[in-house]
């Protein structure tokens, strides 16, 4: 199937943990991008990458350090995670030759930090 | 002042109803305009996109857009309980890299 793939999907940790996600497209895009959706559905962009290079670099703590491997993934490391990092958090790709910019979302990882 | 408001809702109609969902946006920047479907516990989909002022529509849906006031609209005709979810408009200037701007999005719900 062509599509945004996440993993893992659900996450539950302890405060003060290191945990990555990571994100995959196999729609032949070149931008990525992370974005957390907190619980009241607010959906916030944190970082974007197009052709691996890092190109919107939002006010996000340096805890959260994403790095793109290739241009078809994108993965997202937390240090010392706290409380406020539970969230959703999507990846996104597109195509930036697109005139809409239209972005495909993956799944979603749903992080608990306990 | 937000750059884009949404009304949270929840909103909840008959089916069959009409259904109207609204934004409003504070930068004239923006360009290009669209609404994303997203159901409970998965990703936002793309539904509909524009960037022009007026009306473009898609089966059931059609998405209208005043950039003299700064609003945008979605119209669901003959809604139906498969439409229920949560429907953000996302807005973004023109031109490469540039971000795209969420709002909080209207949850739905079409009762059969």
């Amino acid at each position: 199937d062509t599509a945004v793939s996440q993993t893992p999907k659900y996450l539950v940790t302890q405060m003060g943990n290191d945990k990555s996600i990571k994100c995959e497209q196999n729609l032949g895009h070149d931008t990525m991008y992370w974005y957390k959706q907190d619980s009241k559905k607010f959906l916030k962009i944190m970082f974007s990458y197009n052709n691996k290079e890092l190109i919107i670099n939002e006010t996000v703590p340096n805890r959260f350090s994403p790095k793109s491997p290739d241009k078809a993934h994108l993965n997202l490391h937390i240090n010392s995670l706290e409380l406020g990092d539970s969230a959703v958090y999507f990846c996104a790709s597109s195509q930036t030759s697109g005139v809409g910019n239209e972005q495909f979302f993956g799944p979603g990882t749903r992080l608990t930090v306990l | 002042q937000k750059e884009v408001e949404q009304d949270p809702g929840p909103l909840s109609v008959p089916e069959g109803a009409i259904v109207s969902l609204n934004c409003t946006y504070s930068n004239s920047a923006f360009q290009y305009f669209m609404w994303y479907r997203q159901y409970s516990r998965k990703g936002p989909e793309l539904l509909m996109y524009t960037y022009s002022s007026g009306n473009k529509e898609d089966g059931r849906f059609t998405a209208q857009v005043d950039k003299s006031s700064k609003y945008i609209s979605l119209f669901i005709r003959d809604s139906q309980p498969s439409d229920s979810a949560t429907y953000l408009c996302a807005i973004r200037p023109s031109g490469g890299y540039q971000k795209v701007t969420f709002g909080t999005g209207t949850k739905l719900q079409v009762i059969p």
